[in-house]
Order: C-alpha cells, then sequence, then structure tokens
C-alpha cells in the first residue's frame, strides 16, 4: 500500500508557541489530505479535510485560525498549531487519498505526531 | 448524518476462542465500510472493507443493511490479534468517520 510519512513523530513545546506538523505521500500523488486528533483511549476525530491547492474544510468546532492547514503540492501538507496551549497537548494523525491507481479513494495513514504542550 | 457505533470499549477473549467485534452504522444512503487495526506503537491501518468480502488474517465482515451492522468475526483468535480495532464508514466524497473503537485482548 501507499506510505504516508509523518514529521515529526514526537514535539514538545512551551505554551503560546506554534509548532508545525509534516505530512508526506512517498510514494502516490494525494489529491485530498485529512488532519485527524485523537485523545488518548479515544477515537479518531476529523479536523479538516484538504485537496490540493484549496483552501482547508473545517470540521465544527475546529479553529480554522488556531489550526492552519497549507496543502501546497501533491505529496505535502502541513497543520500548524498557532499559539500552543496545554490543552491542544494530542495525537494528531494525518491521512492521504488519491483519486487514481489502483487505491482510489482509500485513506493511508500516517504514524502520528505526538504533541505536549506544557 | 454518519455515524458509527462500536459498543465494547474492552473485548478479553481466550486464546482459541471465537471473537466478534460489534459495530453498527446509520446512514443515509449506501455506505462503504472499513475495519482499521492499531497494533501497539504502529500506524492505523486498513483491516479489511466490505467491498471487497475477503478475508484478512482470518477475520470476516458481512454488511447486513437491516441491521446497518458489519461486525468483525474470527473464529479462533491468536494472541498476535491483541489490538485496538476501528470500524469506519464512509459515505461517497466523504472522509472517514471512526467509531470509538474496541480494545482486543487476547489471553493465552
Amino acid at each position: 500500500g501507499a506510505v504516508v510519512s509523518q514529521h515529526p513523530s514526537r514535539v514538545i513545546c512551551k505554551s503560546g508557541t506554534s509548532v508545525k506538523i509534516e505530512c508526506r505521500s512517498l510514494d502516490f500523488q494525494a489529491t485530498t489530505m485529512f488532519w485527524y486528533r485523537q485523545f488518548p483511549k479515544q477515537s479518531l476525530m476529523l479536523m479538516a479535510t484538504s485537496n490540493e491547492g484549496s483552501k482547508a474544510t473545517y470540521e465544527q468546532g475546529v479553529e480554522k485560525d488556531k489550526f492552519l492547514i497549507n496543502h501546497a503540492s501533491l505529496t505535502l501538507s502541513t497543520l500548524t498549531v498557532t499559539s500552543a496551549h496545554p490543552e491542544d497537548s494530542s495525537f494528531y494523525i494525518c491521512s492521504a487519498s488519491s483519486k487514481s491507481g489502483p487505491s482510489y479513494n482509500e485513506q493511508f495513514f500516517g504514524p502520528g505526531t505526538r504533541l505536549t504542550v506544557l | 448524518a454518519q455515524r458509527v457505533t462500536q459498543p465494547e470499549k474492552l473485548l478479553s477473549v481466550f486464546k482459541g476462542a471465537p471473537v466478534e467485534l460489534k459495530c453498527n452504522y446509520s446512514y443515509s444512503g449506501s455506505p462503504e465500510l472499513f475495519w482499521y487495526v492499531q497494533y501497539s506503537r504502529q500506524r492505523l491501518q486498513l483491516l479489511l472493507r466490505h467491498i471487497s468480502r475477503e478475508s484478512i488474517k482470518g477475520f470476516t465482515a458481512d454488511l447486513n443493511k437491516g441491521e446497518t451492522s458489519f461486525h468483525l468475526k474470527k473464529p479462533f483468535a491468536q494472541e498476535e490479534d491483541s489490538a485496538m480495532y476501528y470500524c469506519a464508514l464512509k459515505g461517497g466524497n466523504t472522509p472517514l468517520v471512526f467509531g470509538k473503537g474496541t480494545r482486543l485482548s487476547v489471553i493465552a
């Protein structure tokens, strides 16, 4: 299957700073990327969906000014958590899908990034 | 609205016993149903999808539209099956919607 990578895998930052998380599709062109958030022992909650070259569509309750998503190319999407606070500490997982090829529309997941805000 | 319900947070079974992880869904159209698995310290990965109607690692799942269910079954559990299992639904071009997950623990 297709491979999705995330960087960094783990980040610790101070309250008030901004953190950028990268998501890359390594061997396919991801027309759509998704960002999920997972709290401990809970399910994945969709934060936003982004199509290459377009603005992201955010789910209800997700602050677009706080969670900036950029999908500038078919292989890279970034999530920037601005002015991070301790309640933003979570596991962030990206997912990518393509509208072509044998895995049409299947979502492939990255390994996740654990963010801890002190 | 799309909704996926996994009623059990934790399911413990003995090795060799049958396993059934329950999943019910709510969707007005024709959904695609999936089971994803997350082993300890590994990423989420697709286990099976209803349209492929295949058995992966001994697991099967049948879509029952009348009961709006997509339960995951395996006749004989193995220790290596211990993991977190998520049922997910996809309606049309919308993103996957996940259930809350069931942790399967297979006891030797």
